[in-house]
């Protein structure tokens, strides 16, 4: 099946700091790609959909100043979580397809810890 | 609203049983639907999804799809203790996926 890398897997950083997430498509053309977050035991939210050279789509709720979401590319999107506060530290995932309709492949997760 | 409802569980199979899943949702605009494994700590993997009625197999998983009751199931056979994880049902709405909760699944050797 097709690959979805993210970068990092794991990240501690101290509040007020700005994390950044890759997700990196690596043998198709990812024309839409999906950020969730889940916590403990819960299932996964999606915060925003990402299509290629357009603004993100956030789900409600979700703050855009504080999510932010950048797909410049048909392989990368990269989402930073800026000001990180501890109630921010989650499991970030995101999922990648190359079409409507067909099924998203997720990376390997970041866990992000919030000191 | 878009929903996907999943008993939490968790289920406990013996090592060799068949594990039932169960799912539902809301809404009839999806017209496919996805199971995910997600082991604790890592990201889903697909399982299988499905989309026509009726019963869809793939080695020793079996996904269920009954659009009328709005119910979708997966099956498991023979289950082992390296099935036990948590299954995630869920819907395709537009290019989004609604997720359940998740069922955790306890395979006992």
């Amino acid at each position: 099946g097709a690959v979805v890398s993210q970068h990092p897997s794991r990240v501690i950083c101290k509040s007020g700091t700005s994390v950044k997430i890759e997700c990196r498509s690596l043998d198709f053309q990812a024309t839409t790609m999906f950020w969730y977050r889940q916590f403990p035991k819960k299932s996964l939210m999606l915060m925003a959909t990402s299509n290629e050279g357009s603004k993100a789509t956030y789900e409600q709720g979700v703050e855009k100043d504080k999510f932010l979401i950048n797909h410049a590319s048909l392989t990368l999107s990269t989402l930073t979580v800026t000001s990180a506060h501890p109630e921010d530290s989650s499991f970030y995932i995101c999922s990648a397809s190359d079409r409507v309709g067909t099924e998203a492949f997720f990376g390997q997760g970041t866990r992000l810890t919030v000191v | 609203q878009k929903e996907v409802e999943q008993n939490s569980g968790p289920l406990s199979v013996p090592e060799g049983a068949i594990a039932s899943l169960n799912c539902t949702y809301s809404d009839r605009g999806s017209q496919s639907f996805f199971w995910y494994r997600q082991y604790s700590g890592k990201s889903p993997e697909l399982i299988m999804f499905i989309y026509s009625n009726g019963d869809k197999e793939d080695g020793r998983f079996t996904a269920q799809l009954n659009k009328a009751s709005q119910y979708v199931s997966l099956l498991i056979r023979d289950s082992q203790p390296s099935d036990s994880a948590t299954y995630l049902c869920a819907g395709e709405y537009g290019n989004k996926l609604v997720f359940g909760a998740g069922t955790i699944l306890r395979v006992k050797s």
